[in-house]
């Protein structure tokens, strides 16, 4: 049973541009959840995917935007980029995201620089 | 929403001593309750989660209890080591309109002084 993955492990860009990280889910799991983790902050929630579809997002605006694949994979893209958006992006994948009780297992994120 | 407090911010204690974490929540519908322990540069890990049917729940060192009525759940570490030195995040988690909302609280950087 493989873990959560995620690439790149850092990232460097500057404001206006855009951004795409990568996220496997472990074996067997189906819901890919994105969080935003500030310096010194708790995770915060992006949106989840479940089979394919977005099925909750959280306070994000609409540059903020995901894909998930028929392997259960996911993207998180983020257009033009601001300063704010320096974090950690963390990917947590779960059995089924229709449970409020699924445990979620974190990748180990990407830090995002955005100068 | 649901809004997760999380207290103290940072504790120190040590080694062999106990560290206790409290977290409140603000959303009845929330019903399970994980904690996530978080080492410098390295992901969130799973130590220890309890769901609402249960008040208790005990892994060797680690203890968390919950209060429904009250909505507040506690972390308790006993015979603490230097390697427990890290952030811990509580989080309450509900579903919401067909997914799992997952609520974190601010975290508490636990230090363990030999």
């Amino acid at each position: 049973e493989t873990g959560v993955t995620q690439s790149p492990t850092h990232l460097i860009k500057t404001r206006g541009q855009q951004v795409t990280l990568r996220c496997s889910s472990q074996s067997g799991h189906n819901t890919v959840s994105w969080y935003q983790q500030a310096l010194g902050q708790g995770p915060q929630f992006i949106f989840q995917y479940y089979r394919e579809e977005e099925n909750g997002r959280g306070n994000f605006p609409p540059r903020f935007s995901g894909l998930q694949f028929p392997n259960y994979s996911s993207e998180l893209n983020v257009n033009a980029l601001e300063l704010d958006d320096s974090a950690l992006y963390l990917c947590a994948s779960s059995l089924g995201g229709l449970a409020a009780t699924d445990t979620q297992y974190f990748g180990p994120g990407t830090r995002l620089t955005v100068l | 929403g649901e809004n997760v407090e999380q207290h103290p911010s940072t504790l120190s204690v040590q080694e062999g001593d106990s560290a206790v974490i409290k977290c409140t929540y603000s959303d009845s519908a929330s019903n399970y309750f994980p904690w996530y322990k978080q080492e410098l540069g390295k992901r969130p890990q799973l130590i220890i989660d309890i769901r609402s049917n249960v008040g208790e729940k005990k892994d060797q060192r680690i203890a968390v209890t919950l209060n429904k009525t009250a909505k507040h759940f506690s972390l308790h570490i006993t015979e603490t080591q230097p390697e427990d030195s890290a952030v811990y995040f509580c989080a309450a988690s509900r579903g919401s309109g067909g997914y799992q909302k997952v609520t974190f609280g601010t975290g508490t950087k636990l230090q363990v002084i030999p």
